[in-house]
């Protein structure tokens, strides 16, 4: 079965350090990988995909099939990087729902 | 653009009581989902339907939960009987042919029900 874990439950650090949320992952076949984010008050979002290989707010995240493991980064935090962030993985073949970790609450101090 | 909506944004009911939830995704979007959010987790896949047809129910419990989309466009889950343990954020998403080459979902507000 297919599993995403993110061990942090809540991460906080300050403005301007960097900041590496984690996530691990168990799957059998080639996984596709996922971030979502959540602002306060705002819908859950995509933040970014894994075969994209794309920077977004200045978040990046590199699959790693060996230590199955899909870290999202940024090299320095912003208060507006507060949120919560999922983790997620697609399954494949036809049915593509996601299977989501159970977040991590990132709270950028000042 | 207008977002995917659902209604209604909060509902508090009795256990062994239903309840229903609607949905409408974003225009053009054949693929809608149902998750449920249970505090302190993260989305839970319930359904997924392809236009009208259902692509997989597996975590669906179908003892009390139930889920349609006639036409293919909006959606109703309902929930009868009831139990403490459903007490959860039901979040709609849809996303363009079946989201499988982008992985992107667009996410409602969310029904928050609390059940008593």
């Amino acid at each position: 079965a297919q599993r995403v874990t993110q061990p942090e439950k809540l991460l906080s650090v300050f403005k301007g350090a960097p900041v590496e949320l984690k996530c691990n992952y168990s799957y059998s076949g080639s996984p596709e990988l996922f971030w979502y984010v959540q602002y306060s008050r705002q819908r859950l979002q995509l933040l970014l995909r894994h075969i994209s290989r794309e920077s977004i707010k200045g978040f990046t995240a590199d699959l790693n099939k060996g230590e199955t493991s899909f870290h999202l980064k940024k090299p320095f935090a912003q208060e507006e990087d507060s949120a919560m962030y999922y983790c997620a993985l697609k399954s494949g073949g036809g049915a593509d729902g996601l299977t989501f970790g159970k977040g991590t609450h990132l709270i950028i101090q000042p | 653009e207008a977002g995917v909506a659902q209604s209604p944004r909060y509902k508090i009911i009795e256990k062994r009581q239903s309840v229903a939830f609607w949905c409408n995704p974003i225009s053009g979007h054949a693929t809608l989902y149902w998750y449920q959010q249970i505090l302190g987790q993260g989305p839970k896949l319930l359904i997924q339907f392809q236009n009208n047809g259902v692509v997989d129910d597996s975590q669906l419990p179908k003892d009390r939960f139930s889920a349609e989309r006639l036409k293919g466009v909006d959606s109703t889950l309902k929930i009868q009987p009831a139990k403490l343990e459903d007490s959860a954020v039901y979040l709609c998403a849809s996303s363009l042919v079946g989201g499988y080459r982008t992985g992107e979902l667009f996410f409602g507000e969310g029904s928050r029900l609390t059940v008593l």
